[in-house]
């Protein structure tokens, strides 16, 4: 099945800073890669996902780049504000979706 | 708010009991998730189910069962209840299956002491 690393564990920048989170998986066949956000004793909420057939996406301060030779994707915040501290999930996802252990992100103000 | 709703919110048993949660997909939505996340930890697909029907089985144990009804609704049935299965329960829905953007609900707090 899909196995999917993700790194760094945490991160903290300070305000202003951009942050990038990276992910790599192991199914050649996985064609779906979502960021999940998750406040403490939240819900993990979407915040931007990637097609296999894309080689980037942007949503304002956030985009995710994938290289699907390389099998990974990563994840950037550009001008962090306090507000982006959470916890960012990665996954991949072929008929079964696994995610990364998660990246515990602090910007500092 | 996603749309998805899940019941209870907290529930707190004893080692050995039973327990049912319940999730409510968004309006359209077909497919609906289960997933497990433990204290600091990551989260853990355990099933999915498609119209009615399972469609992919993940790190779910064999104490552990769920059904989706023909309203869609589904229900995650925990047995034989131990102190590691406490944990947050997120019950996720999209209108397809997999490769399809998900969209959790709150979650229940399951404590078993």
């Amino acid at each position: 099945g899909e196995n999917v690393e993700q790194h760094p564990s945490t991160l903290s920048v300070q305000e202003g800073d951009s942050a990038v989170i990276k992910c790599t998986y192991s199914d050649s066949a996985s064609n779906y890669f979502p960021w999940y956000k998750q406040e403490l004793g939240k819900r993990p909420q979407l915040i931007i996902d990637i097609r296999s057939n894309v080689g980037e996406k942007k949503d304002q301060r956030i985009a995710v780049t994938l290289n699907k030779t390389a099998k990974h994707f990563s994840l950037h915040i550009t001008e962090t504000q306090p507000e982006d501290s959470a916890v960012y999930f990665c996954a991949a996802n072929n008929n079964d979706m696994r995610f990364g252990a998660g990246t515990r992100l602090t910007v500092k103000p | 708010d996603s749309g998805v709703t899940q019941t209870p919110k907290h529930l707190i048993t004893a080692t050995g009991q039973r327990v049912t949660l319940r999730c409510s997909p968004r309006s359209g939505d077909l497919s609906v998730y289960w997933y497990q996340q433990s204290l600091d930890q990551g989260l853990q697909f355990l099933i999915q189910y498609y119209n009615g029907e399972e469609r992919a089985k993940g790190n779910i144990l064999e104490r552990f069962s769920a059904q989706q009804f023909p309203d869609l609704h589904s229900e995650l049935n925990l047995s034989s209840l131990e102190l590691g299965d406490s944990a947050l329960y997120f019950c996720a829905s999209s209108v397809r299956a997999f490769s399809y953007e998900q969209y959790f609900g709150p979650g229940t707090r399951l404590t078993v002491t």
